[in-house]
């Protein structure tokens, strides 16, 4: 069974643009969830799908935006990049909102 | 912020169990101990969880103490594979919105030595 798969895995971006990633979900899971993890404040929860309805959302700026597809997969976006925005961003898919969730291998996103 | 408090760094030789501990005084009746660990530059991977009984799988044995407060992730035979950071969180079974939420501590960053 395949595992989650975030495409893409690195990513340089130059300030004030704007970048998407994508996250396939483990086939069946309708459970999709981001975070971004950093040196300093390390892993933090971004936001979670469950059958296309945002169920939570971090405490990020209203620059970071997701979706979630009729098929589960999901994409985020942030606009107007920041230096700081600079972090491995990584998608979970699990069953359903309650049981285990799975990582992908994340995206590097790095902004200059 | 994270319900859990773990050490920082733990250090183990390969082939002996690894003892993990972890504090969550404030856990709810209805939360969960997970337990996750994240090689490096990987995505964290799931081991194991509980809620009051202790279980075992094939990586590891999760012990929770009578109170709840407190658990331990024990990895029976270490390997140099298994130096990471062990991540344990409390998170929601049931009932709340936040249920797929889950709230990473610093974690305890465990090397395995030869």
């Amino acid at each position: 069974k395949a595992g989650v798969t975030q495409t893409p895995r690195y990513l340089i971006k130059t300030r004030g643009q704007q970048v998407t990633l994508s996250c396939s979900p483990i086939s069946g899971h309708r459970s999709v969830s981001w975070y971004q993890q950093t040196p300093g404040q390390g892993l933090q929860f971004l936001f979670e799908y469950f059958s296309e309805t945002q169920r939570n959302k971090g405490n990020f700026p209203g620059r970071f935006s997701g979706r979630q597809f009729s098929n589960s997969r999901s994409e985020m976006n942030v606009s107007t990049l920041e230096l700081g925005d600079s972090a491995l961003y990584l998608c979970a898919s699990s069953l359903k909102e309650i049981t285990e969730a799975f990582f992908g291998q994340g995206t590097r996103l790095t902004v200059v | 912020d994270a319900k859990t408090t773990q050490p920082p760094s733990m250090d183990c030789a390969e082939g002996r169990a690894a003892n993990l501990p972890c504090n969550h005084s404030t856990i709810s009746g209805n939360e969960y101990v997970y337990w996750y660990r994240q090689i490096h530059s990987q995505g964290p991977q799931y081991i194991i969880h509980g809620l009051k009984n202790n279980e075992t799988n094939e990586m590891a044995s999760l012990i929770i103490t009578e109170d709840r407060k407190s658990s331990t992730l024990i990895l029976p035979h270490a390997t140099l594979r298994d130096t990471a950071v062990y991540y344990c969180i409390v998170r929601v079974a049931h009932g709340s919105s936040n249920t797929g939420k889950l709230i990473f501590g610093q974690g305890t960053t465990l090397q395995v030595k030869p």
